[in-house]
């Protein structure tokens, strides 16, 4: 099945910085999405953005499918922004089943 | 739209037991699915329905798990005989087929501890 690898695994940030968060899969996707997962386990979506770049206040995010990866952007980070960040991707073909990064765990320091 | 939920958020059981885990997906979402999560991982599908067939199911499903959705809305996921590798948050998402952007939202997930 596809695989999806995110890095890096963790990320310490000090408040106000910006990070960068990659996503790199290893096949073609109709789908995929960037979530933050917060303390209590809920799954919050991010972006629906199985190509191109879209902008939400202080995260964007951009995939080039062509190369199979996706990268997301968080500028000016704030203590809230603290949580694993998945992307999960649906195989084309894929009988729309999300296939998920193993997360990437970033902590905002105040 | 009131999003995904799911009863209970908590279930601690004992091994040998039988749990019953619903969601209630978005509504006038047809598609829902399943997945579950261990520590340290990303979710992984279990399985999914479009109304009320079940298309796929993953090997993770194993014979002592079953899902329905009896009439194309909720749907439950049980587990006979629970073992202690049971452990995990189970997921609920539910989805629009036929929509640009079809984007999955999830529930806040069941928490089960099997002790």
């Amino acid at each position: 099945g596809i695989q999806v690898e995110q890095s890096p695994p963790d990320l310490i940030l000090q408040e106000g910085a910006n990070s960068t968060l990659r996503c790199n899969f290893s096949d073609s996707v109709n789908n995929l999405q960037w979530f933050h997962q917060n303390p209590w386990g809920q799954l919050i979506n991010l972006f629906y953005i199985p190509s191109g770049t879209k902008q939400n206040g202080r995260l964007s995010a951009t995939t080039v499918a062509t190369e199979r990866y996706s990268l997301l952007y968080i500028s000016s980070s704030q203590t809230t922004d603290s949580g694993v960040y998945f992307c999960a991707v649906e195989n084309t073909g894929a009988n729309s089943k999300l296939t998920f990064g193993k997360g990437i765990t970033l902590s905002v320091r105040p | 739209d009131t999003g995904v939920s799911q009863d209970p958020r908590h279930k601690i059981t004992k091994r040998g037991q039988n749990v019953t885990f619903r969601c209630d997906p978005i509504s006038e979402h047809n598609r829902l699915y399943w997945y579950r999560q261990t520590l340290g991982q990303g979710p992984e599908f279990l399985t999914y329905f479009q109304n009320e067939a079940q298309l796929e199911k993953s090997r993770l499903l194993s014979d002592r798990f079953s899902a329905e959705r009896p009439k194309g809305s909720f749907s439950t996921l049980e587990i006979q005989r629970t073992e202690q590798g049971d452990s995990a948050m189970y997921l609920c998402a539910s989805s629009l087929s036929g929509t640009i952007g079809e984007t999955q939202y999830f529930g806040p997930g069941t928490r089960l501890l099997v002790l």
